[in-house]
């Protein structure tokens, strides 16, 4: 089964911009279906990126994604308050036909 | 608007089953043709995917799960179900069901925490 790796934490002031990636361990794989959730302790997650790159209706276009076959990345230009959260990569696996998901990062706004 | 709300014991003995349902509410959306999925998070941990459901019929689960998952739903009475075997204090965690549109998981109900202690 594949495995996501993100950084286990990035942090930014107000007004930067953040990267945050996710690299992945089987190159059969690939990043076709990453798609990028984000979590607000006690809250469910909820999807900020599609794979697609589209963005869900409510998410701002300061949040954009990139991708290549074997990693992709969530950036989020001028960095507010409200963007402090948990964040996860994740791909579907036709292999297992299930999901995998990234460790997460936590999003800390200085 | 699709609303997913689950339910089960919130407290459990290792060896015990774990039983969860899912209600689902999805307006005038149809699903018929998503995945119904139940996933976890561990306390302070990420998220795992336990299993899913296909078109009522066609079941996948985690392989690390070892064969311990079933997921079963009725979509005529819109709610679904996780039964977890030989639960474990490892098993204790935040327990979600959610809808998932090809590879998205697009909703998601609130999580219901199950706690495994002797």
């Amino acid at each position: 089964q594949s495995l996501l790796t993100q950084p286990p934490s990035v942090s930014g002031t107000p007004g930067q911009k953040v990267t945050i990636s996710c690299s992945e361990n089987n190159s059969n794989i690939g990043f076709g279906t990453v798609t990028w959730y984000q979590q607000v302790p006690g809250t469910a997650p909820k999807v900020v990126m599609f794979p697609t790159g589209n963005r869900p209706s409510g998410v701002p276009d300061r949040i954009s994604g990139s991708k290549s076959d074997t990693s992709a990345s969530l950036a989020i230009n001028a960095l507010q308050s409200e963007d402090e959260a948990h964040y996860y990569c994740a791909i579907y696996d036709h292999g297992v036909n299930g999901w995998v998901f990234g460790g997460g990062t936590r999003l800390t706004v200085l | 608007q699709v609303r997913l709300q689950e339910s089960g014991p919130g407290l459990m003995k290792p060896s015990e089953t774990l039983s969860l349902t899912c209600s689902v509410s999805t307006g005038s959306i149809s699903t018929t043709d998503f995945y119904w999925v139940w996933m976890r998070q561990s306390p302070g941990k990420g998220l795992e995917w336990i299993g899913s459901m296909f078109l009522g019929e066609t079941t996948y689960h985690n392989p690390s799960l070892r064969g311990r998952v079933t997921v079963s739903g009725d979509m005529s009475k819109d709610h679904f179900s996780l039964k977890l075997t030989s639960v474990t204090a490892a098993d204790t965690a935040v327990y979600y069901c959610a809808i998932a549109a090809q590879s998205v998981l697009l909703y998601w109900g609130q999580g219901t925490l199950v706690i495994v202690s002797s």
